[in-house]
């Protein structure tokens, strides 16, 4: 059964710094990986989406990168601004799951 | 190009009734997935329709219930609620289970 962990659960950060946000998946048999962004009492917006194959996917100041063989992907924002504030997530599907397998988020909070 | 779009927003019912939620994905997606996301377990699969036709099902009692239109709009209904079943009720549409999903807004829904 995939399981999916994003550490930290939390981040507050101050404005103008780069971040890391980490998220490991059990599974490596994976088809894709996609981040998401939530904000409070909304529904998900999709950030980068990477294919097995990839490496690494950019938008803007978000780079993705993932390593299907150790099970990690890795979400950096640059230059973070109070706007980023949201929970990020991580999700994976592919092999014999046929379904977004998410993990549980990881809060983001860009202090002024 | 419009987004998904999720109906009712917010419901509140009663223990023992039933609700029916809508979602209309976007224009030229095929898969319609749905999700339950509430704080303890987070975000849970509920089931997937692909042209008019369950695909995929999650671990979820026979109260739970959905179909698709040819349109590809899909309804979801719930019957006997519980007060468990208060969540974020989530669709996502795609052209296909492995492609890149995108979520709609959510419907809120209150159990009491």
């Amino acid at each position: 059964k995939q399981e999916v962990t994003q550490i930290p659960a939390a981040l507050s950060v101050p404005e103008g710094e780069n971040l890391v946000l980490n998220c490991s998946f059990t599974d490596s048999a994976i088809y894709n990986l996609q981040w998401f962004r939530q904000d409070p009492g909304k529904g998900l917006t999709s950030l980068l989406l990477i294919q097995s194959s990839q490496r690494e996917q950019t938008s803007g100041r978000l780079n993705a990168s993932l390593d299907k063989s150790s099970g990690r992907s890795t979400l950096y924002i640059a230059a973070s601004q109070p706007g980023d504030s949201a929970t990020y997530l991580c999700a994976v599907i592919g092999g014999s799951n046929y379904k977004l397998t998410f993990g549980k988020g990881t809060l983001l909070t860009v202090n002024p | 190009k419009a987004g998904v779009t999720q109906t009712p927003r917010y419901l509140i019912k009663t223990r023992g009734q039933q609700v029916t939620l809508s979602c209309s994905p976007i224009s030229g997606h095929r898969s319609v997935s749905w999700y339950q996301q509430t704080p303890g377990q987070g975000l849970q699969f509920l089931f997937e329709y692909f042209s008019e036709t369950q695909r995929n099902k999650g671990n979820f009692p026979g109260r739970f219930s959905g179909r698709q239109f040819s349109n590809s709009r899909s309804e979801m209904n719930v019957s006997t609620l519980e007060l468990g079943d208060s969540a974020l009720y989530l669709c996502a549409s795609s052209f296909g289970t492995y492609y890149e999903q995108y979520f709609g807004p959510g419907t809120r829904l209150t159990v009491t």
